[in-house]
């Protein structure tokens, strides 16, 4: 029954590591994102993808790299883990062509809570 | 760039009070939206208005948009202690799909 699920739940790795965080939507939405939570609740969009094309790619350091196999997946790979990425990434979808942006309500997951050593 | 800034950062009210709180953005919009964070979990969206709509309500929620000062507010009625959490407002700007939030308004409902 979960909409949007994301694993791992939590993750804690060292510095320079590599690391890939899964997100999964059995919506049926055309379009996913990712984001990234801080410690002070700033919660940033990185990246959408809409039916496997990038749509949206903000300044994010090319360390990351999300992947969609599928418009019901979108992965996000993280090379050469730093302190400052420590954070908590959240995966959301919508439907958004159906009825355009003005009908954007955005579906979240539960958030992978990462913490680099 | 943060689009969404809420006002107050945080709120303690008694249960059954009316709880309020404000965003202001930026830049125009197509439409301004309401999310609930409860802690450790993901966001739950509340509700949507569009920018040519003023007042919207859903169950205990009324949001508000006044877009000539470029802002909103959301006011819960009748609190509960269900209620305790982290509210943000997110705008929708252009056509873009993209949402930029503000830094949430974390309330607290005492019993």
């Amino acid at each position: 029954d979960t909409a949007v699920s994301q694993t791992p739940k939590y993750l804690v790795t060292q510095m320079g590591n590599d690391k890939s965080i899964k997100c999964e939507q059995n919506l049926g939405h055309d379009t996913m994102y990712w984001y990234k939570q801080d410690s002070k609740k700033f919660l940033k969009i990185m990246f959408s993808y809409n039916n496997k094309e990038l749509i949206i790619n903000e300044t994010v350091p090319n360390r990351f790299s999300p992947k969609s196999p599928d418009k019901a997946h979108l992965n996000l790979h993280i090379n050469s883990l730093e302190l400052g990425d420590s954070a908590v990434y959240f995966c959301a979808s919508s439907q958004v062509f159906e009825g355009g942006p003005e009908y954007n309500e955005q579906f979240f997951g539960p958030g992978t809570r990462l913490t680099v050593l | 760039s943060q689009q969404g800034e809420e006002d107050p950062q945080a709120l303690s009210i008694q249960e059954g009070e009316n709880a309020t709180m404000n965003c202001s953005y930026k830049t125009s919009i197509n439409n301004l939206q309401w999310y609930r964070q409860n802690s450790g979990r993901g966001l739950v969206h509340l509700i949507l208005i569009r920018s040519n709509e003023r007042e919207k309500h859903s169950g205990r929620l009324r949001v508000t948009l006044d877009t000539s000062k470029k802002s909103s507010s959301l006011l819960i009625t009748a609190s509960r202690a269900a209620d305790t959490a982290s509210y943000f407002c997110a705008a929708a700007e252009g056509n873009d799909y993209k949402l930029s939030f503000g830094a949430g308004t974390t309330v607290t409902v005492r019993a």
